[in-house]
């Protein structure tokens, strides 16, 4: 069945501690993204990736870090430098980042603080 | 990071009724997307508009591709119980590196 994996759906920082959000997916599509949504919000961009071992920061990339070793894979990791992490965060895969194809959507983790 | 104007932020209607919300740009968007969010999942993609003018359905809902490319409707007809949840549009311009810029949302409560 292909689609968008995202793990874990809850998770729980403590001050000072770095985590890694997971994002996987199956439907070989060539653009990836991490999106960070606040409560009544819409989404914002954090990180986006075109290709295997390129990404570009969006517009909130400050405390966070990603990586696209693999094409399937788009790891993002909150650090703590990030101050205030709680949030909904979602990745999201298209078959190309400058094509007019739509992104699907994983089904998040949220994160929050001890 | 610009976000687009979409309204209402909320409607809270009776099952039946139909809906209608819209989102609107300073600037011109090649492509208009519509997604519908439930609570604590990832936005499910509902239409992919990719002209201006163009008109396109599925199932009750049907949005259309503003002629001016800087705007885009949904409509909910007869509205039911499953359609509760938050629709954002998004748009793409399609020019170089652009990205997928989110219209802030609108909640649909309905009301027993």
């Amino acid at each position: 069945d292909g689609g968008i994996t995202q793990s874990p759906k809850y998770l729980f920082r403590k001050e000072g501690q770095n985590v890694t959000l997971s994002c996987e997916q199956n439907l070989n599509h060539d653009a990836m993204y991490w999106y960070r949504q606040d409560p009544g919000q819409g989404l914002r961009l954090i990180y986006y990736s075109q290709i295997v071992n390129d990404f570009q920061k969006g517009d909130i990339a400050e405390g966070y870090s990603v990586s696209r070793e693999k094409k399937e894979s788009f790891p993002l990791t909150v650090t703590s430098a990030q101050k205030n992490p709680t949030a909904f965060y979602l990745c999201a895969s298209s078959i190309q980042e400058t094509s007019n194809q739509p992104q699907h959507f994983g089904d998040g983790t949220r994160l929050s603080i001890l | 990071g610009q976000q687009l104007n979409q309204s209402p932020q909320s409607m809270f209607i009776q099952e039946g009724e139909d809906v209608s919300m819209n989102c609107t740009s300073s600037s011109i968007f090649n492509t208009w997307l519509w997604y519908k969010q439930d609570p604590g999942e990832g936005p499910v993609l509902l239409i992919a508009l990719y002209k201006a003018g163009e008109l396109t359905s599925n199932g009750r809902l049907t949005a259309q591709f503003g002629i001016t490319r800087k705007d885009s409707f949904l409509n909910i007809s007869a509205s039911i119980p499953s359609d509760v949840g938050i629709y954002f549009c998004a748009g793409l311009r399609n020019f170089g590196n652009e990205k997928l810029t989110f219209g802030t949302g609108t909640r649909l409560t309905i009301i027993p």
